[in-house]
């Protein structure tokens, strides 16, 4: 079946304590992406990736870090995570379909909350 | 800057009738325009797109279309099922490979 998975789907932490939130699509997808979506302001895009070896910021890069060693993984790492990174977190992929992104699939997102 | 946004955060429809759903956009160079639905609980699900070489374009229940001169995307859905309720969000891909999601409108839909 093709999908993307996310682990863990919810989270508790504390403040500073690093965290990775993993994301991993098996339908051979150049582009990936993490979003967060937070109520009131919809889905915002923290990185993304149109292949592997290749990152690039998106609205809301700051205090994530993102690789992409493997064309189907794309982790989302948070070094030190502050209470205002507590969100609603999508991963999604898709292909390159010309200059476009094509048709994004998300995955069933991860909750994430940071004491 | 880029912006895509919604005109109503919620939009109530009586089960069997058409419902629209507007979205304004900012950035005239964005080529690609995309529809998706969110249910609870849920990540979001690609309804339909269209392209700026194109104004309307129709799916199975669902028509998009894209007003460049006003720079207004919309959403038609035929004959609203109770399946219909959900979150809809516009969201267009700019020149720089980024993807800008609106705020979503929520559909609740009337017995």
């Amino acid at each position: 079946e093709a999908q993307v998975t996310q682990n863990p789907r919810y989270l508790i932490t504390v403040t500073g304590k690093k965290l990775t939130v993993t994301c991993s699509q098996n339908m051979n997808h150049e582009y990936m992406s993490w979003y967060r979506q937070d109520p009131g302001l919809g889905l915002r895009q923290i990185y993304y990736s149109m292949n592997v070896e290749v990152t690039d910021k998106g609205d809301v890069p700051e205090g994530y870090k993102v690789s992409r060693k493997e064309k189907r993984n794309f982790p989302l790492i948070l070094e030190s995570p502050s209470p205002n990174q507590t969100s609603l977190y999508f991963c999604a992929s898709s292909f390159i379909s010309g200059q476009n992104m094509g048709t994004q699939y998300f995955g069933p997102g991860t909750r994430l909350l940071v004491l | 800057g880029e912006s895509v946004g919604l005109h109503l955060p919620t939009l109530s429809v009586q089960e069997g009738d058409n419902s629209i759903i507007n979205c304004a956009y900012s950035n005239s160079a964005s080529d690609y325009f995309i529809w998706y639905k969110q249910e609870s609980g849920k990540g979001p699900q690609f309804i339909i797109d269209i392209r700026s070489n194109m104004d309307k374009r129709q799916g199975q229940r669902v028509t998009v279309l894209l007003n460049k001169t006003v720079k207004h995307l919309s959403l038609q859905i035929a004959a609203t099922q109770p399946g219909d309720s959900a979150v809809y969000f516009c969201a267009e891909n700019g020149r720089d490979d980024k993807i800008i999601f609106g705020k979503g409108t929520r559909l609740h839909i009337l017995p």
